[in-house]
């Protein structure tokens, strides 16, 4: 079994400050984790993704994440907050190999920038 | 981008109405998905589907049902609607890689009067 916890529902920040979304999973095996972002209105869109290669994890608009074992966390940061990184953001988290290919979603993080 | 199309986007029932979602992909991927998403809950997941007519529940399918009779078609079915669905439902499905990226459609939000 897994699961994810997401810490503060609602993040703001002002624009060109760090950008700091907390994420701690809970799995049995090996975990798959992942940051998904969803504008207004929208889908979800991959924003970056770790498959037990390197912990430090890069993904699209200059976002990237660390997978610390010892912490069990996935915190997903940017150096300089835009005004378009406005969104809600949601932590993912399967279990490695075999064939549960079943996501398990945080509860978000909804992320404001100031002007 | 997996080609996935949700229809209707958008509905408004009566409470013990039938009500079909469809999800349609273009990428002939195996694994489909349907999540919904509610406001502090985040998205959880309703049934999902692993190949044609082969499905399984997730861990909110109580009062749902779905079927895939085509590897493109995956329909979400409340046999009667309740306003504790209202919701806004959406479509995943699983790409050829085996990481577990999910591609989502641009969501289908359902009112149940």
């Amino acid at each position: 079994a897994q699961s994810v916890t997401q810490l503060g529902s609602h993040v703001s920040v002002s624009e060109g400050a760090l950008v700091l979304l907390r994420c701690n999973y809970s799995s049995s095996v090996p975990p798959y984790l992942f940051w998904y972002v969803q504008y207004p209105n929208q889908g979800l869109q991959l924003l970056l993704k770790y498959t037990s290669a390197a912990t430090l994890v890069k993904g699209i608009n200059g976002f990237e994440a660390e997978f610390k074992k010892s912490e069990t966390s996935f915190h997903l940061t940017k150096p300089s907050a835009h005004m378009s990184d406005a969104a809600e953001y949601f932590c993912a988290v399967r279990a490695s190999g075999g064939s549960n290919y079943k996501l398990t979603f945080g509860k978000g993080t909804l992320l404001t920038v100031n002007p | 981008d997996a080609g996935i199309t949700q229809s209707p986007r958008h509905k408004v029932t009566e409470t013990g109405t039938p009500v079909t979602l469809r999800c349609h992909q273009t990428e002939n991927h195996r694994y489909m998905y349907w999540y919904r998403q509610d406001p502090g809950h985040g998205l959880r997941l309703i049934h999902y589907s692993y190949g044609v007519k082969d499905t399984d529940k997730g861990e909110v399918s109580d009062g749902y049902s779905v079927s895939r009779s085509k590897t493109e078609d995956f329909l979400l079915t409340l046999e009667s609607a309740t306003s504790s669905q209202t919701s806004v439902y959406f479509c995943a499905t699983q790409g050829r890689m085996n990481t577990g990226e999910l591609f989502f459609g641009e969501g289908s939000r359902l009112t149940v009067l």
